[in-house]
């Protein structure tokens, strides 16, 4: 099945240190979602993006939602321990077409 | 408010089997959605369910089958399991159809022999 093309694959940082992370697809969305996954639980929405163009923020997290309409970032400030797992993009392209597409996720490790 | 609950947690079956998973949406919620999670990949869409009809499908063949109840509990049903469904199952509840904020369960980890 379609997935979208998420990167980096994997990523270790020093706590403190911010990180950066996109996501691209070769077809348009209309909607843009972040979630985060901890081992043997299912995702968790952290920030959803309705808007080309538009900038969100969760507290230390902050989402844009690309121009083009085909890609993402997601950005953490000051990263903590507690923010290790797996991080997912996801798009739906709207309208009647309620599904998600997913990337294949971003695992980060933070070193205390 | 109760989350989204999943059973059984985990479960082992051989090929050719049958399989139900289960979940419970979280309250207020009329829409399930599906999704196959395979080891180090993102989810994938198998179907949803909105107010007991099927909303949406996948690319995923028809021995994938589903089933929302009046409470909008929801079924996953998988007939002659093959090695490659061996993945956790992931429900997600949303308050409607048209509503991109989707509450994903713990899943269910299947693993076939």
């Amino acid at each position: 099945g379609q997935q979208l093309n998420q990167s980096p694959q994997s990523m270790f940082i020093q706590e403190g240190e911010d990180v950066s992370m996109n996501c691209t697809s070769s077809s348009i969305f209309n909607t843009w979602l972040w979630y985060k996954q901890d081992p043997g639980e299912g995702p968790v929405l952290l920030i959803a993006l309705y808007k080309a163009g538009e900038l969100t923020s969760n507290g230390r997290l902050t989402a844009q939602f690309g121009i083009t309409r085909k890609d993402s970032f997601l950005n953490i400030s000051a990263s903590i321990p507690s923010d290790v797992g797996i991080y997912f993009c996801a798009g739906r392209s709207g309208g009647s077409n309620y599904k998600l597409t997913f990337g294949k996720g971003t695992l980060l490790t933070v070193n205390p | 408010e109760t989350g989204v609950t999943q059973s059984p947690t985990h479960l082992i079956k051989t090929r050719g089997q049958q399989v139900t998973l289960r979940c419970s949406s979280q309250s207020g919620h009329n829409t399930v959605s599906w999704y196959q999670q395979a080891l180090g990949q993102g989810p994938q869409f198998i179907f949803q369910y909105y107010r007991e009809e099927e909303n949406g499908r996948g690319n995923f063949p028809p021995r994938f089958s589903g089933l929302q109840f009046p409470n909008y509990s929801s079924e996953l049903n998988v007939n002659a399991l093959e090695l490659d469904d061996s993945a956790l199952y992931l429900c997600a509840s949303s308050y409607d159809r048209g509503t991109d904020t989707q509450y994903f369960g713990p899943g269910t980890r299947l693993t076939v022999l």
